[in-house]
Order: structure tokens, then sequence, then C-alpha cells
């Protein structure tokens, strides 16, 4: 059974602290991995992809567990205008294709 | 600026009606997919293309018809036998398909039927 996980949340978070969740996955055979930050009644937009040495862009750090099968997005020093719902995607194997397989997301508040 | 175009952004219809929602994209994508959100969930895919002339069913099609006869537009139909039309409906395209391309998204179309 294909599942990607996340806590819903809300997350309430004081600004200009630190915040992280966590996203779990199924199959192991999972290829790649994203999060994508989506606005209330907006599209998702891409805000990084998760490669398996991990990686920052900027204030925003994603990192892979294969052994653990979840991924994860640490957000420092947040803003107000961090506040939205993360989405995970995984992209694992179906048949001789792939595909995305996504997270219900966790909704993010940050307070002032 | 490439991007990709739904409309219309709200639409409203009674049941029993068809519906077709357009999605234009001019990022030269090959790949063009349409997802559906509810309220909890995860995005749901409903059918994918990923060359012209070509499609896929998704998780949830039933009820739903797709068209790709450009490589620009991959216009969605709601048909009366879908039993809960009423959601979030994101076209999205993407350069290479699944396998690790992210997903450009579109601004969605909210379907309201009564």
């Amino acid at each position: 059974r294909k599942e990607v996980e996340q806590d819903p949340g809300p997350f309430n978070v004081p600004e200009g602290a630190t915040v992280a969740f966590n996203c779990t996955y199924s199959n192991s055979a999972s290829q790649s991995f994203f999060w994508y930050r989506q606005d209330c009644r907006k599209e998702p937009k891409l805000l990084m992809s998760v490669y398996s040495s991990g990686n920052e862009d900027g204030r925003f750090t994603a990192q892979l567990n294969r052994a653990s099968q979840y991924i994860s997005l640490l957000i420092r020093d947040s803003k107000l205008s961090d506040s939205a719902t993360y989405l995970c995607v995984v992209n694992e194997p179906m048949d001789s294709n792939y595909q995305l397989i996504w997270g219900a997301g966790t909704k993010l508040i940050i307070k002032p | 600026d490439g991007g990709i175009t739904q409309s219309p952004k709200y639409l409203f219809r009674k049941e029993g009606q068809n519906v077709t929602l357009s999605c234009e994209q001019n990022l030269n994508h090959d790949a063009m997919y349409w997802y559906r959100q509810d309220p909890g969930q995860g995005l749901r895919l409903i059918y994918y293309s990923q060359i012209v002339n070509d499609f896929q069913k998704g998780d949830i099609a039933e009820g739903y018809s797709v068209s790709r006869e450009k490589k620009e537009s991959f216009p969605l139909t709601v048909t009366s036998a879908q039993k809960n039309p009423t959601a979030f409906y994101l076209c999205a395209s993407s350069h290479r398909g699944f396998r690790s391309s992210p997903l450009h998204f579109g601004n969605g179309t909210r379907l309201t039927v009564t």
C-alpha cells in the first residue's frame, strides 16, 4: 500500500524560532523526494528537492533518512511569511514507470 | 513569462451537467497532469499525459475524461458520472514526466456542484 504520512499540525511557532517536521514513506524503493509549499487556497509551489546527502537553501534544510524512511524539513529563524502548509512528495517506481505520492500536508502558523 | 494557466478560477454547476476545465502551458513541457485536492487529503492523480495524443488514467479517473491534442493544452471534463465532483482541481506540467522532474502547477479551479 502506497503511503506518505505527515503530521497535519497545525504547528504554532513564534517568529524567529526553529521548527522541523517529518514525513514518512512506506516504499523503500522510492527514488526522489520533494517539499512543496501551499498557501491557503492556492496551488502548491516547489520549495526544494531533497538530496541523499541533505541540502540547504537559505533558512531551509531538507534531509533524507533512507534507513528509517523519512524526510525532514527544518526552518530556521522563522518568518511570518513562512506560514503555509508544507507538502511532502515521494517519487516511487510503479511497473515500468514512476508515480508521485503526496502527503496531506503539515500546517505551519508563525505567530508574531 | 512562462507558466500554466487554468480557467476559470471558480466554477459552479448543477448536478448532472458535464463541465470542462481548461489548462494551457507555455513552458514547452512534455508531461501534463490533473490532480484533485480535497480537505485533509494529499493530491490525487486523475489523469496524466506524457506526450501529445497519449494519456493514462491516474488513481481516480472514473467520471473524468481528458484529451491531449496539442502539447500546450490538457483540458479535463468532469462528467455527470463523477459522484463527488466538488473539489479543488490542479493542473500541472513537468519537463520529463514523473521520474525526477518537479511539477509546476496552475493556480487551480475550484469547482462547486450543487
